[in-house]
């Protein structure tokens, strides 16, 4: 597609249950960059891939994050047994590399209740 | 720490006049600085970007200002139009790094 496909665009969560949120990047981009942000505020950076490598995870807040990209393309962010504070919108973003600039997806806004 | 701030939450300017966005940084790290613009709803949409090298860039109505020494940018938009108004992100990027750090963001309205 033209452009970085977000899904689901809206999710809302019991607490405790397991979510995934799918990133199709652009096509033939290497890098793909996940951020969450909260209400009012900037997005933060959560992890980022080159190709099927996650070479920096240092921004997932807890070990109920996890994230893989297992063939080079798509990309799934997981959160186990949701919290309210994990209640943001969640922003996938691809690149060529790092001087080419990000495209960022739409994202989901994921609700947890 | 926020090491990426804009310090006015928002903005209100008339239409045809001057849009000054401001952005304060603390990381000597950063040498490349970003704008994005973001519609509700939307994801973050690139604007213009500086390397560090440069103290001024320019892209139409859209211009960027660097002060190393005081670690600030500033995006000025001239003339500004009502479809301008949106929430401006300033990011900066450290040149061995692999993510962007955002300010809170700028709420920007131009009043026709």
């Amino acid at each position: 597609g033209a452009g970085v496909s977000q899904s689901p665009r809206y999710k809302v969560a019991k607490r405790g249950q397991d979510v995934a949120l799918r990133c199709d990047p652009i096509s033939g981009h290497v890098s793909l960059f996940w951020y969450q942000q909260a209400l009012g505020q900037g997005p933060e950076f959560l992890t980022y891939f080159q190709n099927e490598a996650q070479l920096d995870k240092s921004g997932l807040p807890s070990d109920r994050f996890f994230a893989e990209r297992p063939e080079g393309s798509v990309s799934t962010l997981k959160i186990q047994r949701t919290q309210q504070e994990d209640s943001a919108v969640y922003l996938c973003a691809s690149s060529f590399g790092q001087a080419y600039g990000y495209t960022f997806g739409s994202g989901t806004r994921l609700t947890v209740v | 720490d926020q090491q990426v701030k804009q310090n006015s939450p928002s903005l209100s300017v008339q239409e045809g006049r001057i849009s000054i966005l401001n952005c304060d940084y603390t990381n000597s790290m950063f040498d490349y600085f970003l704008w994005y613009k973001k519609y509700p709803a939307e994801g973050p949409t690139f604007l213009i970007s500086i390397s560090s090298i440069k103290d001024k860039n320019e892209d139409g109505r859209f211009t960027v200002f660097l002060n190393k020494s005081a670690k600030h940018l500033s995006l000025h938009i001239v003339p500004s139009q009502p479809g301008d108004s949106a929430v401006y992100f300033c990011a900066a990027e450290e040149t061995s790094g692999s993510r962007l750090t955002f300010g809170e963001g700028t709420q920007l309205t131009v009043n026709p």
